[in-house]
Parts: structure tokens; C-alpha cells; sequence
């Protein structure tokens, strides 16, 4: 099992360019998320996915937009890029949304110019 | 908003040496989770210990809680090298919140040779 996967690894942006980034996961997890995480902040959540075609936003959604596209698949998308949003971004999944163990992915680092 | 709050924020010591890291949160929970982070990966489940629960163990890590208190602590008995990392405590809130943790900033460990 390759666990939770993330694609890109790494991203250079220039202010108002789209990207979306990609995770999948195989562990037939009900539940995805996506965190980013900044020096001395920890992780925020960006978006959820509780289950297959749901998505509620999190603590800091503004700026992304979400796309739940199967039960292994979902998809962060930054539609106007900018500078704030340099980052690193994490996707997670769990078995369920009952506040389980979260399993990571490797992370994407993102700078914005 | 950050729930969890750990402390120290750095630690340094020696190979054989116990760490011990804390954490203080807000609100009431359901569970609470310590996570590992090691540099430029994603983060790793490590223990998760409920609200109805005092002490728990799991190999050399040993996490305790005091729900009166709002606090938990991890220790790492016998550190070796490889346990070099950042360590996040999350919080599964009690009231509301879904399937949503909310992370701390982290404790970064440093185990010297």
C-alpha cells in the first residue's frame, strides 16, 4: 500500500497563476483532508471531505476551492495564487470523520512569487 | 485558532535521556493525539488517548492527560537519535467540531549522540 499520495512535490507559482494540487489515498478511507502548515502556525485545516461527495471548509478555506472526485481522490485547488499562500500543504485520510487517526501524505511545498 | 499549545517549543539531549513534552489545550475533548514530524515529511501517528483515559503506553512512549487540568504530556523514555523530530499534540473537540482536529504548534526534539 502506498498509503496517502500527494502530487506535486514541490511548486513555484507566480502571483495569480491556478494550480491544483492532487491526492489520492488507497487505504479505502472515508474521510480526506487537506491542512497547509507554516512556520510557528502548526496545521490548519483548509478543507474536509467527511465522505464521498461531501466537503465543509475548515479554519482558513478562503482562496481554495475543493473537488471530492471518488472515495481515494481529493483534488485542492488555488484559483488565483498569491503570495500568502506559500506553504506547505498536507493531505490526510481517515477511516472515518468520528475524529480517528489521521494518516499523512508527504506533503507539496508550494512558494508563490 | 490554535487549541493545542505545546511546550517547550525546542528541546535539546542526549542519547539515553527521557524528553518530555507538553501540551495545554482549551475546550473539552473527545480524544487527544501526538503526531511525529520528521524533517520535510509528513506527519505519523504516534498514540491516541481518550477522554476517559488517564494514562497510556506504547512502547517506549508513555502519554498521559489530565482532563482538570486541560493538559498532556508525552514522554520518550531511552531517546536515541532517530527520535529527532517535531511533535504535534491534536485535539478531537468534545462539543461541535465534527471529525476536525485542531493541532498545536509543536515541540522540536532534538536528540544528540
Amino acid at each position: 500500500n502506498a498509503g496517502v499520495t500527494q502530487t506535486p512535490k514541490f511548486q513555484v507559482l507566480k502571483t495569480g497563476q491556478s494550480m491544483t494540487l492532487q491526492c489520492a489515498q488507497d487505504m479505502n478511507h472515508n474521510s480526506m483532508y487537506w491542512y497547509r502548515q507554516d512556520p510557528g502556525m502548526g496545521l490548519r485545516l483548509i478543507y474536509y471531505s467527511a465522505s464521498e461527495g461531501t466537503t465543509d471548509k475548515g479554519e482558513v478555506p478562503n482562496g481554495y476551492n475543493v473537488s471530492r472526485l471518488n472515495k481515494r481522490e481529493f483534488s485542492l485547488r488555488l484559483e488565483s495564487a498569491a503570495p500568502s499562500q506559500t506553504s506547505v500543504y498536507f493531505c490526510a485520510s481517515s477511516v472515518t470523520s468520528r475524529q480517528e487517526t489521521q494518516y499523512f501524505g508527504p506533503g507539496t511545498r508550494l512558494l508563490v512569487l | 485558532s490554535q487549541q493545542g499549545e505545546e511546550d517547550p517549543q525546542a528541546l535539546s539531549i542526549q542519547e539515553g535521556e527521557n524528553a518530555t513534552m507538553n501540551c495545554s489545550y482549551k475546550t473539552s475533548i473527545n480524544n487527544l493525539q501526538w503526531y511525529r514530524q520528521n524533517s520535510g515529511r509528513g506527519l505519523v501517528h504516534l498514540i491516541l488517548i481518550r477522554s476517559n483515559e488517564r494514562e497510556k503506553h506504547s512502547g517506549r512512549l508513555r502519554v498521559t492527560l489530565d482532563t482538570s487540568k486541560k493538559s498532556s504530556s508525552l514522554l520518550i523514555t531511552a531517546s536515541r537519535a532517530a527520535d529527532t523530530a517535531s511533535y504535534f499534540c491534536a485535539t478531537a473537540p468534545r462539543e461541535g467540531g465534527g471529525n476536525k482536529l485542531t493541532f498545536g504548534t509543536g515541540t522540536q526534539l532534538k536528540v544528540e549522540l
